[in-house]
């Protein structure tokens, strides 16, 4: 039972590329979640998930897009990476029942230049 | 609106009690949930407070619930270095027909031998 995956651990890009960050759970859970860290910022919700075949914007969605590909996989795409997205990023997964707690992933390093 | 805010910093020495303090703003709280981020890992969750629940303890860990002042603490008893971390209050509130997490900006303990 690995939990949350992601993949990259690190990745640098020049602006404009594009690339897709990664996320896998084995947990069965229906909502799915990509954050992104920034210093003095805390957490801030890029787009979530609650149901496969669903996604829905965050607090920070611009620059972004989803694919919940199944109900395991999330996938977060940049389409032209700008220096604005260099961050730590997390993707999580939420439990129902009791608590409904998220678990997160290792997180992806990503630095635009 | 919906806030949780957090002293950014706590300093203690080794055997100690830490007391973090968290205060939140949104009446519709129904889970209040405490992370532990260490330095370059994904955000690991310590526990949880049901907010019709006063106090919860596991282990060396103790939060107290005060839903009339909207205040959360944990406190962690005999403090070691392996606690230094940054510790994120996190408050479930509901948004509509969902349901979201709104984020501290997490507290860093520094632990001194």
């Amino acid at each position: 039972n690995a939990g949350v995956t992601q993949t990259p651990k690190f990745q640098v890009l020049k602006t404009g590329q594009s690339m897709t960050l990664q996320c896998a759970q084995d947990m069965n859970h229906n909502s799915m979640y990509w954050y992104r860290q920034d210093p003095g910022m805390g957490l801030r919700l890029i787009y979530y998930s609650a149901s496969e075949g669903t996604t829905d914007k965050g607090e920070v969605p611009n620059g972004y897009n989803v694919s919940r590909l199944n109900k395991r996989e999330f996938s977060l795409r940049l389409e032209s990476a700008a220096p604005s997205q260099t961050s730590v990023y997390f993707c999580a997964s939420r439990s129902g029942g009791v608590g409904e707690t998220q678990y997160f992933g290792p997180g992806t390093r990503l630095l635009v230049l | 609106g919906e806030d949780v805010e957090q002293s950014l910093f706590l300093s203690v020495r080794e055997g100690d009690s830490s007391v973090i303090n968290c205060t939140y703003t949104d009446s519709s709280s129904t889970y209040l949930y405490w992370y532990k981020q260490e330095p370059g890992a994904g955000l690991q969750l310590l526990t949880y407070i049901f907010s019709n629940m006063d106090m919860k303890q596991d282990q060396r860990l103790t939060v107290l619930l005060n839903k009339k002042d909207k205040h959360l603490s944990l406190r962690i008893a005999d403090t070691q270095t392996g606690d230094s971390a940054i510790y994120f209050c996190a408050d479930r509130v509901n948004a509509g027909n969902n349901r979201k997490l709104i984020w501290g900006l997490g507290t860093s303990l520094a632990v001194n031998p």
